[in-house]
């Protein structure tokens, strides 16, 4: 099947932790995405990577790093984890040219006790 | 700047209703309009979308139309199911990399 898939589906951790959340597209976007999403499912951006280029860097944390191997994998890392780190994270991809619209995976949901 | 700004939820409706979304837009530049839907539990899917003004964008009974002059992109339906409770996100793009997400309307019909 052609999606964005994106693992672990949840993830429990404790405060002070680290940890990682994968992404994988195998629709030929050259684009990929983090979103975060709160519990007013209110979407925000994080980060975009065009190519393996960081393009858009909102504020974030400096605790989250994403790590681009290839275009077709984006991870998002999270170090000393804190309970307002507690959201569901979003992987999205695009053809940056086409603007045909983001496909989104189905989501990690992370909580932090 | 770009911004979108969405009809605040919840919205509850019975089966067969009509249902209108509202959604405006500020945006530096000609943007592409589109709508998204989340289901429970899953990601967002792209629902429909316009390029240009006066574009009409449909799906799954689903009508929204690029209106320039009021700068909005109204999502409608004429007969809702049980089956489209879901929340809806208006957003746009200007550059074709970054979108701007509405704060979405969660709807739920009733049957």
């Amino acid at each position: 099947d052609t999606a964005v898939s994106q693992t672990p589906k949840y993830l429990v951790t404790q405060m002070g932790n680290d940890k990682s959340i994968k992404c994988e597209q195998n629709l030929g976007h050259d684009t990929m995405y983090w979103y975060k999403q709160d519990s007013k499912k209110f979407l925000k951006i994080m980060f975009s990577y065009n190519n393996k280029e960081l393009i858009i860097n909102e504020t974030v944390p400096n605790r989250f790093s994403p790590k681009s191997p290839d275009k077709a994998h984006l991870n998002l890392h999270i170090n000393s984890l804190e309970l307002g780190d507690s959201a569901v994270y979003f992987c999205a991809s695009s053809h940056l040219q086409r603007g045909d619209g983001y496909t989104f995976g189905s989501g990690t949901r992370l909580t932090v006790v | 700047g770009n911004s979108v700004t969405q009809m605040e939820g919840p919205v509850t409706l019975s089966e067969e209703a009509f249902l209108t979304i509202n959604c405006t837009y500020t945006a530096t530049g000609y943007p592409s309009l589109f709508w998204y839907v989340q289901y429970p539990g899953e990601g967002l899917q792209l629902l429909l979308k316009a390029t240009k003004a006066d574009d009409k964008g449909s799906n799954k009974g689903f009508e929204a139309t690029y209106r320039k002059e009021t700068t909005s992109f109204h999502l409608e339906k004429g007969s809702v199911q049980v089956s489209d409770s879901a929340v809806y996100f208006c957003a746009l793009s200007v550059t074709g990399n970054q979108f701007y997400f509405g704060t979405g309307t969660s709807l739920t019909v009733i049957p």
